[in-house]
This record gives structure tokens, sequence and C-alpha cells, in this order.
């Protein structure tokens, strides 16, 4: 298996709900990442997790939660979000973090709207 | 804070080679230099990356000049399926100075036409 998958493709959400998007890879990667990309701009980073810690944060508010419970599977939890947070949010893993060369491979993102 | 300058968009005929330039100027000895492609909608699609010396596999060449400031990537027979935003990107060091993370910049739209 040598992909990044994400669920659910698309995500309707009112800014009361409460939201999980998923991502699991099952490559044996150790470092895992999220992104959010607006519109017709680049992938922004997010959040990093390293072995199952997180290792960066990018500033990121509160109602967005990232969660690592094993190294496969990454989850981001979705909290009172607004309507400028719909995007495309694009998982990531690497073999190891950054540091030592590895590429990143990207899944094929979900899709949220917040209404 | 993308470390990288690239051309915001090109265009190639179907069958020619694609040459993408790049510059990252105030690249340090230890900096490697990523390549991705995102097709509309999709997400990245990793192609190469390189240190110091010129790098091949089944997607395309990098050519990374001596000085380390530049590089091109080369897809040698472009396709329609090729068009593409591609992003040339150098790992930078996060906040706290400990951990790298890759740092998007706008890329270049490459569109092949038949």
């Amino acid at each position: 298996d040598t992909e990044v998958t994400q669920t659910p493709k698309h995500l309707v959400m009112g800014m009361t709900n409460k939201k999980s998007l998923k991502c699991e890879q099952h490559m044996g990667h150790r470092a895992m990442y999220w992104y959010k990309q607006k519109a017709k701009k680049p992938p922004e980073l997010m959040f990093v997790y390293s072995y199952e810690k997180l290792s960066i944060n990018e500033s990121v508010p509160s109602r967005f939660s990232p969660e690592c419970p094993n190294s496969s599977l990454l989850n981001l939890h979705l909290h009172a979000l607004q309507p400028e947070d719909s995007a495309l949010y694009l998982c990531a893993s690497s073999q190891r973090g950054l540091a030592a060369g590895y590429e990143q491979f990207f899944g094929p993102g979900t899709r949220l709207t917040v209404l | 804070d993308a470390k990288t300058t690239q051309p915001p968009s090109m265009d190639c005929a179907e069958g020619r080679a694609a040459n993408l330039p790049c510059n990252h100027s105030t690249i340090s000895g230890n900096e490697y230099v990523y390549w991705y492609r995102q097709i509309h909608s999709q997400g990245p699609q990793y192609i190469i990356h390189g240190l110091k010396n010129n790098e091949t596999n089944e997607m395309a060449s990098l050519i990374i000049t001596e000085d380390r400031k530049s590089s091109t990537l080369i897809l040698p027979h472009a396709t329609l399926r090729d068009t593409a935003v591609y992003y040339c990107i150098v790992r930078v060091l996060d906040s706290g100075g400990s951990n790298y993370k890759l740092t998007f910049g706008k890329g270049t739209l490459l569109t092949v036409n038949p």
C-alpha cells in the first residue's frame, strides 16, 4: 500500500457542528502532516506529527484540534468553524521528518464547506 | 516565507521538453530542493528532490547549478496530463528552530498545449 487516504472526500458542516477528518497511511511512515489550501492559493502547513507527537503547530486556532492515535492514523477534529475555514484540507506523510530529507506523500484531500 | 522564486506561468507544446526554472539564491549548504506538482483540485504529487547532484527518476530530471542558487525541473516529453501547478520548495526550519517544514510558494502554472 503506497498511498495516503483521506475521508471524507467532501464535508459540509454548520458553524455549531463538530466533525472530524481522517487520514490513514500504511507505508510505515512516522511523520504526518495537515495542510490547508484555499482556492487558488498554495497549501499552508498547519500541524506536523513526528513519531505520534506534535512537533509543529503553525499557530492554528484551537477550533482545529489534531490527534495522532497511532503511527498510521491522523485525525483533525473540527469545532465551531467559521465560513472562512472552508478549504481543501490535505494530509501528507513521510518516512521520517524532513530533517532526514525524506519526501512527503499527499492524500487527495477533504473539501470542507462551512455554512 | 517561501525561499524560492518561480515564474507564475509557462507554456509548452505537447511532446516537447518542459524546463521549469526556480531561483533559491539564499539556500544553505544542507538544504534540499523539492519539486511537487498539483493538478487541479488534487493533492500535490511528489516529483523529485535533490541536494547537490543532478537527479533523474521516471518522471523528471532535476538540474541544480553548481552554486546551488537555482535549479531546473525538466519534463522530457510533456503531455497534456502534465498541465499543473509546479512547486519548487526548499525546506525551512520552523519558528522554534528545531523542526523542518516545507513552505509552498505560488508555483508555476505549466500549460501543455496540443
